[in-house]
């Protein structure tokens, strides 16, 4: 079967702009988590979505926010971007349920540079 | 919320010995510990994972170790090979995954 989807893999962005990042997660997954990835900073967790609603949400600004459609597929955007949002953005889905022992399977991420 | 710590961040080994990477982690809640590997540009992979029922669980070359009490959990990889070089994350979660900050193996031919 498919696996998780991103979109799109390389943007370039200038700082101040916004973006809009898409994950679809595998078929029958009705979780989708977002991960930040830099250097040194290993995996920081973003939000998770399952079933349209933001289940969990990490420690960043407010410039980053998400939202989950119907069909599963994910979309995170950042706004006002600034030099330090460079980064790999990592989707993730699961079946996601509720004990928290959900094996995650990842997409390939989006790189995004902001000059 | 939960704090993972991972050591160490960088680790190079002969091929064929023994590699063992450690985590801790800060919420005692917290029951599900998974490991991933990711390889050079590549996206992170689950290799093993224990839950907090269990001390130990082995796959192949592959073991993780969890003491709950002293809140810290281990993964040992024997006879490694040259495959093995990657970024391994360890992981805690109660509801969500918090990630260690990564380590790079290498593996010395």
């Amino acid at each position: 079967k498919a696996g998780v989807t991103q979109t799109p893999r390389y943007l370039i962005k200038t700082r101040g702009q916004q973006v809009t990042l898409s994950c679809s997660p595998i078929s029958g997954h009705r979780s989708v988590s977002w991960y930040q990835q830099t250097p040194g900073q290993g995996l920081q967790f973003l939000f998770e979505y399952f079933s349209e609603t933001q289940r969990n949400k990490g420690n960043f600004p407010g410039r980053f926010s998400g939202r989950q459609f119907s069909n599963s597929r994910s979309e995170m955007n950042v706004s006002t971007l600034e030099l330090g949002d460079s980064a790999l953005y990592l989707c993730a889905s699961s079946f996601g349920g509720l004990s928290g022992a959900n094996v995650l399977t990842f997409g390939a991420g989006s790189r995004l540079t902001v000059l | 919320g939960e704090n993972v710590e991972q050591h160490p961040s960088t680790l190079s080994v002969q091929e064929g010995d023994s590699a063992v990477i450690k985590c801790t982690y800060s919420d005692s809640a917290s029951n599900y510990f998974p490991w991933y590997k990711q390889e050079l540009g590549k996206r992170p992979q689950l290799i093993i994972d224990i839950r907090s029922n269990v001390g130990e669980k082995k796959d192949q070359r592959i073991a993780v170790t969890l003491n709950k009490t002293a809140k810290h959990f281990s993964l040992h990889i024997t006879e490694t090979q040259p495959e093995d070089s990657a970024v391994y994350f360890c992981a805690a979660s109660r509801e969500k995954l918090t990630f260690g900050t990564g380590t790079r193996l290498t593996i010395i031919p």
